[in-house]
């Protein structure tokens, strides 16, 4: 089945740590984006790809970094330099940018301890 | 920049009643989609609006776009346990090609 897959489900990270979520996707989709979700509230760009090898900011890309080596993949890093990581995150892919249905995956929910 | 804003931001409901949600751009969008979230879940994909004073429905919602390609409303008819989520609208960015502006969310408490 095509889909868009995330892993872990979630995750633990200690004060300091850099951690890379995981987004995969086999529906051949050229564009790709990751979103942050904080309890109760919307959904915030952090980055987002059109084309493979290229990729831009979102509204709250500080602290957060992310490749496009492959057309199917589209990991992002939180690093220690963010300072409040605690969220769920959601990635999602649409196969011609922002005027096509994005389908999402299961998210991560990442906890900082 | 451009805002997309929904309202209310919570809606409480009683079983079987009905209720609107308003989503209202500072620009004009070329289309808007919605997009529905359950508790502890992810956003699913509704529909999509086209067209000015488009009308969509699926079976008791109801969609609408308006004529100045503004505005958008989601319209539940008969609500049940099962409508219980958040409902965002979102439509593509007037600044950045290829991205999406999400509205912060309508979030619906169903009451049996």
């Amino acid at each position: 089945d095509g889909g868009i897959t995330q892993s872990p489900k979630y995750l633990f990270r200690k004060e300091g740590q850099n951690v890379t979520l995981s987004c995969e996707q086999n529906l051949n989709h050229d564009a790709m984006y990751w979103y942050r979700q904080d309890p109760g509230q919307g959904l915030r760009l952090i980055y987002y790809s059109q084309i493979v090898n290229d990729f831009q900011k979102g509204d709250i890309a500080e602290g957060y970094s992310v490749s496009r080596e492959k057309k199917e993949s589209f990991p992002l890093t939180v690093t220690s330099a963010q300072k409040n990581p605690t969220a769920f995150y959601l990635c999602a892919s649409t196969p011609g940018g922002a005027g096509t249905e994005a389908f999402f995956g299961q998210g991560t929910r990442l906890t900082v301890v | 920049g451009q805002q997309v804003m929904q309202i209310p931001q919570y809606q409480h409901v009683q079983e079987g009643e009905d209720f609107t949600t308003y989503c209202n751009s500072s620009t004009t969008l070329s289309n808007i989609q919605w997009y529905k979230q359950r508790p502890g879940g992810h956003p699913v994909f509704l529909i999509q609006l086209v067209k000015s004073g488009e009308v969509k429905k699926q079976k008791r919602l109801t969609f609408q776009f308006g004529e100045a390609k503004k505005n958008s409303s989601l319209h539940i008819t008969a609500t049940q346990t099962t409508d219980v989520g958040t409902y965002f609208c979102a439509g593509p960015a007037t600044d950045s090609w290829g991205k999406f502006q999400f509205g912060a969310g309508t979030q619906v408490v169903v009451t049996p």
